[in-house]
C-alpha cells in the first residue's frame, strides 16, 4: 500500500488565492518532500522536510510537518495561473532497510483560474 | 535540469513480447529508481538500486526485472509484456540528499 496520500485529490481557486494540500502517511520517516508535476513531464523537487523540523519556507511554499498525526501539508500563497499542476508527497521509512527508498501518493490536482 | 535520458519516450509492443527500457544518467548518482505512473494510482515504485549490482525490489515489482551493469544505467526489463503493464515509466535519481531527480517518462503500451 501507498506510504503517502495527497488530499484533496483536486483544488480550483482563483489566481492570488492560497492554495492548500494535505499528505498523510502511515509508518515512521526520515524525511518528507513534496514534488510537482506539469501535464506530460517529469516531476520536479519543491521542498524536503525532515522528521526533527516543524516548518520550512521556499519562495511562496511553507511545509509543516507534524510526526504525531503522520501528517504534512504544503502551502502555495498568492497562487498564479502557472502554479497549476499535480502535486505529490513522498516519504521514506525509517525502519533500518529502505534508506532513500520513496513512496509517493496519489497527487492533488491543482487548478488556479486567471 | 540533471541529466537523466529515458529511450525509448514511447513505444508501443504486443502481449508476450520483452520490453527494456533504459535510463541514463551523466551525474554519477549512487540511486536510481524506477517508476510507474498510473491514474488514481501515483507513482509507484517498481525496483531501486543502491549501486552497481545492487537492487531491491519497491511495491509493484511482479513482471519486471532490472540490472546495473554500471553507475549510469539503470535497465527496466519486462520479460513478457501484458496490457496491465500499459502505463508512463519514470526513471529518477538520486544521491544521499534524498532529493529525487526524475527523467521525461517513457510511455508504454501494451496491446
Amino acid at each position: 500500500s501507498q506510504q503517502g496520500e495527497e488530499d484533496p485529490q483536486a483544488l480550483s481557486i482563483q489566481e492570488g488565492e492560497n492554495a492548500t494540500m494535505n499528505c498523510s502517511y502511515k509508518t515512521s520517516i526520515n524525511n518528507l518532500q513534496w514534488y510537482r508535476q506539469n501535464s506530460g513531464r517529469g516531476l520536479v523537487h519543491l521542498i524536503l522536510i525532515r522528521s526533527n523540523e516543524r516548518e520550512k519556507h521556499s519562495g511562496r511554499l511553507r511545509v509543516t510537518l507534524d510526526t504525531s498525526k503522520k501528517s504534512s501539508s504544503l502551502l502555495i500563497t498568492a497562487s498564479r495561473a502557472a502554479d497549476t499542476a499535480s502535486y505529490f508527497c513522498a516519504t521514506d521509512r525509517n525502519d533500518g532497510n529502505n534508506f532513500n527508498k520513496f513512496y509517493f501518493g496519489s497527487g492533488t490536482k491543482l487548478n488556479v483560474k486567471p | 535540469d540533471a541529466g537523466i535520458t529515458q529511450s525509448p519516450r514511447h513505444k508501443v509492443t504486443e502481449t508476450g513480447t520483452p520490453v527494456t527500457l533504459r535510463c541514463h544518467q551523466t551525474e554519477n548518482h549512487r540511486y536510481m529508481y524506477w517508476y510507474r505512473q498510473d491514474p488514481g494510482h501515483g507513482l509507484r515504485l517498481i525496483h531501486y538500486s543502491y549501486g552497481v549490482k545492487d537492487t531491491d525490489k519497491g511495491e509493484v515489482s511482479d513482471g519486471y526485472s532490472v540490472s546495473r551493469s554500471k553507475t549510469e544505467d539503470f535497465l527496466l526489463t519486462l520479460e513478457s509484456a501484458t496490457s496491465s503493464q500499459t502505463s508512463v515509466y519514470f526513471c529518477a535519481i538520486s544521491e544521499y540528499t534524498g532529493e529525487l531527480f526524475f527523467g521525461e517518462g517513457s510511455r508504454l503500451t501494451v496491446l
